[in-house]
């Protein structure tokens, strides 16, 4: 399969812990890659290679990986966090680009 | 850093061809190190995976849209700096923002590390 599949909405409370989860076959294989968009904006890389923050990401988020599954985990999630989300990765070959379908993340 | 501008027409007529372009700036687009996509977003909805172009002109297309891969047309201009993107037999349903993008190429399967502002494109009569 070489579908990426997300929750569609995630919702915490400010200071809690939010996960988002990202599955599929491609995943096993390849790396995740995690963007945050917010209304109106082109998406920014929050993860890098399943788990590396990117120059100028906060510490709080931080990913991870095992088999077809992989996590995005805000911890202390802030206001400013909301917006959506989605996992990326490449099918077997490198040559197709897969997005999730996103999930918005609501902290209030 | 590379740097990605996207430009071209926001509102095109049904059964139209819209032709979008993408300047690179910060890198060559001849290097071997990247493939140069297009991304779309129609109002509300999520990011969809167009295709993609590499500097020897070997193009990828979304094969889990076939009606979207079938009127597709992408093409890389190394003497300009640019990569471009065709999109045949408009309609409503292809109005979004659309964006260009560059992925590294790694084995393990690059990230998309620039990203363009985006481009509205309204299909409209």
């Amino acid at each position: 399969s070489s579908e990426l599949t997300q929750p569609p909405s995630v919702s915490v409370s400010p200071g809690q812990t939010a996960r988002i989860t990202c599955s599929g076959d491609a995943l096993s294989e390849k790396y995740t890659y995690w963007y945050q968009q917010k209304s109106g904006q082109a998406p920014v890389l929050v993860v890098s290679e399943d788990s590396k923050r990117p120059s100028g990401i906060p510490e709080r988020f931080s990913g991870s990986s095992s088999g077809t599954l992989a996590t995005l985990t805000v911890s202390g999630a802030q206001v400013d966090d909301e917006g959506d989300y989605y996992c990326f990765s490449t099918d077997s070959r490198g040559f197709h680009w897969l997005f999730g379908g996103g999930t918005k993340l609501t902290v209030l | 850093q590379l740097q990605l501008q996207e430009s071209g027409p926001g509102l095109v007529k049904p059964a139209e061809t819209l032709s979008l372009t993408c300047t690179v700036s910060g890198g060559s687009i001849s290097s071997r190190s990247y493939y140069w996509g297009w991304i779309r977003q129609p109002p509300g909805k999520g990011l969809e995976w167009i295709g993609s172009v590499y500097y020897s002109g070997s193009t990828y297309y979304n094969p889990s849209n076939p009606s979207l891969k079938s009127r597709v047309t992408m093409s890389v201009d190394t003497s300009k700096n640019q990569f471009s993107l065709k999109l045949r037999s408009l309609t409503a349903a292809d109005t979004a923002v659309y964006y260009c993008a560059s992925r590294v190429s790694a084995v393990g399967g690059g990230g998309i590390d620039s990203w363009g502002q985006g481009s509205l494109v309204t299909v409209s009569s």
